[in-house]
């Protein structure tokens, strides 16, 4: 069975500090692993996906990601916070290709200037 | 880029009826889409998967008679909640994908049963 755990619901940083956002997956099979965000009342938006290729997974907006198979881990960075980064970040597992995704419980990220 | 568009938006309605949410591939065939429900401050759930011109195959515990999806084209899947209650009342996402494409999501449809 797949699952995903993301440690800490609630992330608060202060405008220009690095980001960290962890994320720690179960899988029986290669994963394929993904960091979506949401901003209120919107859908998901992909960041980043790590399909077996390079472990350190560059994204959209500035963050990148590294796989880390003898940690089981996926955490996502940004070396410095936007305001604009403030939302609801969530990390899923899709087991092989098959689309389905499961998702973590999600991370709430406050920026403050 | 992929747009998935869903509709309506927000929908308020009385116990009893049922209600239909549309999502849409505007600028790629959708092979697959997916419905998902999610809780206030909480994550998304799969609730089902279809695949154009065939069945959905639903995840355990969502009762397929009660969240009816019909996905007739490569652009189109809906979402009928039929004999809608207040436990329905859920932030309903779409997302949808061509062939092993990463998934494309709409914007959701807040669905409040009064």
């Amino acid at each position: 069975a797949q699952s995903v755990t993301q440690l800490g619901s609630h992330v608060s940083v202060s405008e220009g500090a690095l980001v960290l956002l962890r994320c720690n997956y179960s899988s029986s099979v290669p994963p394929y692993l993904f960091w979506y965000v949401q901003y209120p009342n919107q859908g998901l938006q992909l960041l980043l996906k790590y399909t077996s290729a390079a472990t350190l997974v560059k994204g959209i907006n500035g963050f990148e990601a590294e796989f880390k198979k003898s940690e089981t881990s996926f955490h996502l960075t940004k070396p410095s916070a936007h305001m604009s980064d403030a939302a609801e970040y969530f990390c899923a597992v899709s087991p092989g290709n098959t689309g389905k995704l499961i998702f973590g419980q999600g991370t709430t990220l406050q920026v403050k200037p | 880029g992929a747009v998935v568009s869903q509709h309506p938006s927000w929908v308020i309605c009385k116990s009893g009826t049922s209600v239909k949410i549309e999502c849409r591939s505007l600028d790629f065939q959708a092979t697959t889409m997916f419905w998902y429900r999610q809780f206030p401050k909480q994550s998304l759930m799969l609730m089902a998967t279809s695949n154009e011109g065939s069945k959905a195959t639903y995840e355990q515990g969502v009762e397929k008679d009660k969240f009816l999806i019909n996905h007739a084209s490569l652009t189109l899947s809906t979402l009928t909640v039929t004999s809608a209650h207040p436990e329905d009342s859920s932030f309903y996402i779409c997302s949808a994908r061509y062939g092993n494409q990463p998934q494309h999501f709409g914007d959701g449809t807040r669905l409040s049963i009064l």
